[in-house]
């Protein structure tokens, strides 16, 4: 059962224009929700989180975007840059069980000159 | 300060074998959380451990186990290897756990031939 789903494993977006990732989950329990960026031999990296009592925050050019009602969240870079190229997974927890994250399959953004 | 650190970063066992992977967190971080990465199934969570103590489980079964020691090291050990048990193994560490940002480290990739 898969509690986290990133239903597309892969994008691919122009320098310059926007990258938007999405995340569906269904446990009503998260209530927070974190985007993590990998590159190949390396572990994931933090990019962003929000709670569930806000719809947006913001850290430079990563936004993030939650939508409670149709439990959904999405990631959007502006402008996106080359070395953006990486998976990209989002996580969700509970604060019940905080230290144990839920995570996406992955979406591969690969950003073209 | 020096990251997340994994050793062996690469592992190569027959079926039947155990195999034990160590974990060494960020200076001063005290929870310290194991993940299973394999394709198609995302980031797993295997459990977490602080103050020497395992606080969170995920749904594997018993062949996995792990422990923490006094430094915050920790050690996850794998019994009775199967095929399956082919992943990268992730461990991540934040300060107290919770709801705080976990760090990566590279991982160890096991292959279980």
């Amino acid at each position: 059962d898969q509690q986290v789903k990133q239903n597309s494993p892969s994008l691919s977006v122009q320098e310059g224009r926007i990258s938007i990732l999405n995340c569906d989950y269904t446990n009503s329990m998260f209530d927070y929700f974190l985007w993590y960026k990998k590159y190949p031999a390396e572990g994931p990296t933090f990019l962003i989180s929000i709670s569930s009592i806000k719809d947006k925050n913001e850290d430079g050019r990563f936004t993030v975007f939650l939508n409670k009602s149709a439990k959904h969240l999405s990631l959007h870079i502006v402008p996106s840059q080359p070395g953006d190229s990486a998976v990209y997974f989002c996580a969700a927890g509970d604060t019940g069980t905080a230290s144990k994250l839920t995570f996406g399959t992955g979406t591969r953004l690969q950003v073209t000159l | 300060k020096a990251g997340v650190t994994q050793t062996p970063r690469y592992l190569i066992k027959t079926r039947g074998q155990q195999v034990t992977l160590s974990c060494s967190p960020i200076s001063g971080h005290r929870s310290v959380s194991w993940y299973q990465q394999t394709p198609g199934q995302g980031l797993q969570f295997l459990f977490e451990y602080f103050s020497e103590t395992q606080r969170n489980k995920g749904n594997f079964p018993g062949r996995f186990s792990g422990r923490q020691f006094s430094n915050s090291r920790s050690e996850m050990n794998v019994s009775t290897l199967e095929l399956g048990d082919s992943a990268l193994y992730l461990c991540a560490s934040s300060l107290v756990g919770g709801r705080e940002t976990q760090y990566f480290g590279p991982g160890t990739r096991l292959l279980v031939l």
